[in-house]
């Protein structure tokens, strides 16, 4: 009931085109949704979180879409560019419950941007 | 620069020996993980210290323990190290438990 399902496992997008990962969760307690963005060599960087108390959040050319009633939640990038490729992984965590913010993490996309 | 840091960024050592991790927290950070990564697993949650004490433990082996010490900077030990310990350990921190928190650039552990 922890896991939290990501996919693809790899993605190959033209320059300027949009890149969807998507994610799935199990437990309903989940109550937080981040998403982080590693580089080869670096550690994860959070790119954009939400809560379930809203359907979308954006951030300039990222934009988390999410539906709690199907358990799954989804990242886009927009007019991707080859800046953007990285590994992304999504994650959930039951921020104020008695996992003390332990992020479950899915597997992880590699996204490719060609220019 | 994320504000964590962590030491040493590579380490190389034998099977059956032991090291140390370590990671100083952002400034005013209070909670510290440390998760480790590899090709296979992912991304896996180790263990969790909130202001010196332990908060939360995940899948973490009887020959790994951890501490955080008064100054909030942590420690990750890894005994009777076997080949299949080589991999990325990353350490976080926040300012409370819960909600997003900020890596480290982590230590590359090769066990040869």
């Amino acid at each position: 009931q922890q896991q939290v399902k990501q996919s693809p496992q790899s993605l190959i997008v033209q320059k300027g085109g949009i890149s969807i990962i998507n994610c799935a969760y199990e437990n309903t307690a989940f109550d937080y949704f981040p998403w982080y963005q590693q580089f080869p060599g670096k550690g994860p960087a959070l790119l954009i979180a939400i809560r379930p108390d809203v359907s979308e959040k954006k951030e300039g050319r990222f934009t988390i879409s999410f539906n709690k009633s199907a358990k799954q939640f989804s990242l886009h990038i927009m007019d991707s560019q080859p800046g953007d490729s990285a590994t992304y992984f999504c994650a959930a965590t039951n921020a104020g419950g008695t996992s003390y913010g332990k992020l479950t993490f899915g597997q992880g996309t590699i996204l490719t941007v060609h220019p | 620069d994320s504000g964590v840091t962590q030491t040493p960024k590579h380490l190389i050592t034998a099977t059956g020996q032991r090291v140390t991790l370590r990671c100083s927290p952002r400034s005013g950070d209070l909670s510290v993980y440390w998760y480790q990564q590899s090709l296979d697993q992912g991304l896996q949650f180790l263990i969790q210290y909130y202001n010196g004490e332990e908060r939360a433990k995940g899948n973490i082996l009887e020959r790994f323990s951890a501490q955080q010490f008064p100054d909030l900077h942590s420690e990750l030990n890894l005994s009777s190290l076997e080949l299949g310990d080589s991999a990325l350990y990353f350490c976080a921190s926040s300012v409370r438990t819960g909600g997003g928190y900020t890596f480290g650039s982590g230590t590359r552990l090769t066990v040869v």
